[in-house]
């Protein structure tokens, strides 16, 4: 199964909304990505979240995460038809088999004008 | 500018035709990794590369050959391609495993085995 699982599956708001997503994963980390990627298009890294750190900040972009629950969220807020796309979390860290980088099957995010 | 190159980006050929899909890098990035994308599975992990001449297997390296004879290059081999491997595929590379900017992604090869 997959490590990082994103909730929900897909999301349609109003622009100007804003938009949570959440991404549970299941081994230790070192760190938990965010990923957009544009309609079968190569992905653009986002914003990056250390194990020790609680929240970070990128423009509109806020990312949390709970290591004791083993989850985290992305806020966009006042979201643009622009940000339709589908988002994916992805975790760095070393288990068993070695480095492994493991990703969510992503959010779809529809951002309605 | 900064970039991980991927080609083709579409390729149709027959099973158990040998081919190669080549991704190169421009920014002395220490790791590489290819990963394939299918409906609903997210990407999954098939071969990375933590420096040269050093590659390791992912979550589904069946199928698939790697290497790292240079660091910007890491090209990925299907010596017979089955149906089951038509999918979407994507290098990455990072300074250091994604441990301080994340990856940096190819824009894709369509992959289609018939």
């Amino acid at each position: 199964s997959q490590q990082g699982e994103e909730d929900p599956q897909a999301l349609s708001i109003q622009e100007g909304e804003n938009a949570t997503m959440n991404c549970s994963y299941k081994t230790s980390i070192n760190n938990l990505q965010w990923y957009r990627q544009n309609s079968g298009r190569g992905l653009v890294h986002l914003i990056l979240i250390r194990s020790n750190e609680r929240e970070k900040h990128s423009g509109r972009l806020r990312v949390t995460l709970d290591t004791s629950k083993k989850s985290s969220s992305l806020l966009i807020t006042a979201s643009r038809a622009a940000d339709t796309a589908s988002y994916f979390c992805a975790t760095d860290g070393w288990g068993t088999g070695g480095f492994k980088t493991i990703f969510g099957a992503g959010t779809r995010l529809f951002v309605k004008a | 500018e900064a970039q991980v190159t991927q080609n083709p980006r579409y390729l149709i050929t027959v099973t158990g035709k040998k081919l190669t899909v080549t991704c190169s890098q421009n920014m002395n990035h220490e790791y590489m990794s290819w990963y394939r994308q299918d409906p609903g599975l997210g990407l999954r992990q098939i071969y990375y590369s933590m420096n040269v001449e050093v590659t390791d297997k992912g979550d589904v390296p069946e199928g698939y050959k790697v290497s790292r004879k240079e660091k910007r290059n890491f090209p990925l081999i299907l010596e017979s391609p089955s149906p089951n491997q038509t999918s979407l595929y994507f290098c990455a590379s990072s300074l250091l495993g994604g441990a301080l900017y994340g990856y940096t992604f190819g824009s894709g090869t369509r992959l289609t085995v018939v």
